[in-house]
């Protein structure tokens, strides 16, 4: 089975810290993708990554970036937290050619 | 670009009921279709998918849908929900690079 871990499940920061969300998958897959999640709103695309040291910006990556220095880690950071980055951020990986994602069980990030 | 409705942000149902969980999309370009489950504090669980064939599509837990071109539809269906089927589904899309995740609807079953 594919496994995609995330760093931590809860995490609280305050305004202005830089926030660093760990992603891991043991699958060796080539895709990467960061999410947010928030009611009502689904799933927003922040970054992707199609390779190391590669990136993509999605739908909202203003106050984020990425790093992907090996494979099968992609980290998302947050330069300046702030209160609406509070938030459900979701890693998720896939293999190139296939098309379905697996996800991680989601870091919930608070900013106070 | 794609993009997905979810037409239901919430749908109660009781107990051995059957449901449909309703989504229609939009693409100018030959898509793939997913349905995927998040129970609470958990990360999204693939559910099953539409990529080429048959238009009706069997997936985990009893679930199924039914891909239809014409109505740019793809509605998930179970015969008979059970109490632990109450989660939030999420219907996504992909064409091309693009993967466009729905709103999502929260089915509560109930006693």
């Amino acid at each position: 089975d594919v496994k995609v871990t995330q760093s931590s499940r809860y995490l609280v920061k305050r305004t202005g810290e830089k926030v660093f969300l760990e992603c891991v998958q043991d699958m060796d897959h080539e895709n990467m993708f960061w999410y947010r999640q928030d009611p009502g709103l689904g799933l927003r695309l922040i970054y992707f990554s199609y390779d190391v040291k590669m990136k993509e910006k999605g739908d909202i990556p203003e106050g984020y970036s990425v790093s992907r220095e090996k494979k099968e880690r992609f980290s998302l950071i947050l330069e300046s937290a702030s209160t609406n980055q509070t938030s459900m951020y979701l890693c998720a990986s896939t293999p190139s050619g296939r098309y379905e994602q697996y996800f991680g069980p989601g870091t919930r990030l608070t900013v106070t | 670009a794609q993009s997905v409705t979810q037409l239901d942000s919430q749908v109660p149902v009781f107990e051995e009921a059957p449901v449909e969980l309703r989504c229609n999309y939009s693409s100018s370009v030959s898509v793939y279709l997913f349905w995927y489950v998040q129970y609470p504090n958990q990360g999204l669980q693939l559910l099953l998918k539409y990529l080429s064939g048959s238009t009706l599509v069997k997936g985990i837990n009893g679930f199924e849908a039914e891909f239809n071109k014409s109505q740019t539809s793809f509605h998930l269906r179970k015969p008979s929900v059970h109490i632990s089927d109450t989660a939030e589904y999420f219907c996504a899309v992909s064409g091309g690079q693009n993967f466009v995740f729905g709103p999502g609807t929260r089915l509560s079953v109930l006693p």
